[in-house]
């Protein structure tokens, strides 16, 4: 069984970089798409972009000038960089799964970062 | 962007009854449609994909259904463990993925 976990610091000040790292086990990072998801506190769910496993990246347009997926194949991680965070950058940050179809198959736990002073 | 709007926001129901959640895009996505259920604290489950396919392990009280623009997540009948809330999710543009609000189903 495939499973995802989050890691991470809780607290980034406004300003700077949150850098978040998901480490997949169960499975192969391989042949797979890697994406990273967040949810502000009691609101819906924002797809900030993906890294296929050859290391090709997509983001959403909305956070493209800020945001930088990078994976490490040999300990099967991927990372999340998020520059110049505010305090609308708060959410619950999940890393997920696709095969290529785009269907969300495997979450992490998710981990609440808050950006605050 | 291609905006993904559910119906209603919240809907209260009793254990047993037939709900149906409705959820629309902003330009035809043909199937490309997902839906997920989500419990407080927990990351989202995927339940049905390519609008009506049900993903493996999902009861059989789950189906989806449309194409184009007007999609429909159906439970039969309501379990107690049903009560979550539940997005939508298109998979038609990656530029970008976009989801749906999110419909809130209570306790009535």
């Amino acid at each position: 069984q495939v499973q995802l976990q989050e890691s991470g610091p809780g607290l980034v000040k406004p300003s700077e970089t949150l850098s978040l790292t998901c480490t997949v086990s169960g499975g192969s990072i391989n042949s797979y798409f890697w994406s990273w998801i967040r949810q502000p506190p009691g609101r819906g769910l924002e797809w900030i972009g993906y890294i296929y496993y050859s290391g090709s990246t997509t983001y959403n347009p909305s956070l493209k000038s800020r945001v930088t997926i990078s994976l490490d194949t040999s300990k099967s991680q991927f990372s999340l960089n998020l520059t110049s965070v505010t305090a609308a950058d708060t959410a619950v940050y999940y890393c997920a799964r696709d095969k290529g179809d785009k269907l969300f198959d495997f979450w992490g736990q998710g981990t609440l970062v808050t950006v605050s002073s | 962007d291609i905006q993904m709007t559910q119906s209603p926001s919240s809907l209260s129901a009793s254990v047993g009854d037939r709900v149906t959640f409705t959820c629309r895009a902003s330009q035809s996505i043909s199937s490309y449609l997902n839906w997920y259920q989500q419990k407080p604290g927990k990351a989202p489950k995927a339940l049905i994909y390519a609008a009506s396919s049900v993903q493996n392990g999902v009861p059989s009280r789950f189906s989806g259904s449309g194409s184009g623009t007007d999609f429909t997540l159906t439970i039969s009948s309501l379990q107690p463990e049903d009560f979550a809330t539940y997005y939508c999710q298109q998979s038609y543009s990656t530029r970008p993925i976009t989801f749906g609000q999110g419909t809130r189903l209570e306790i009535k």
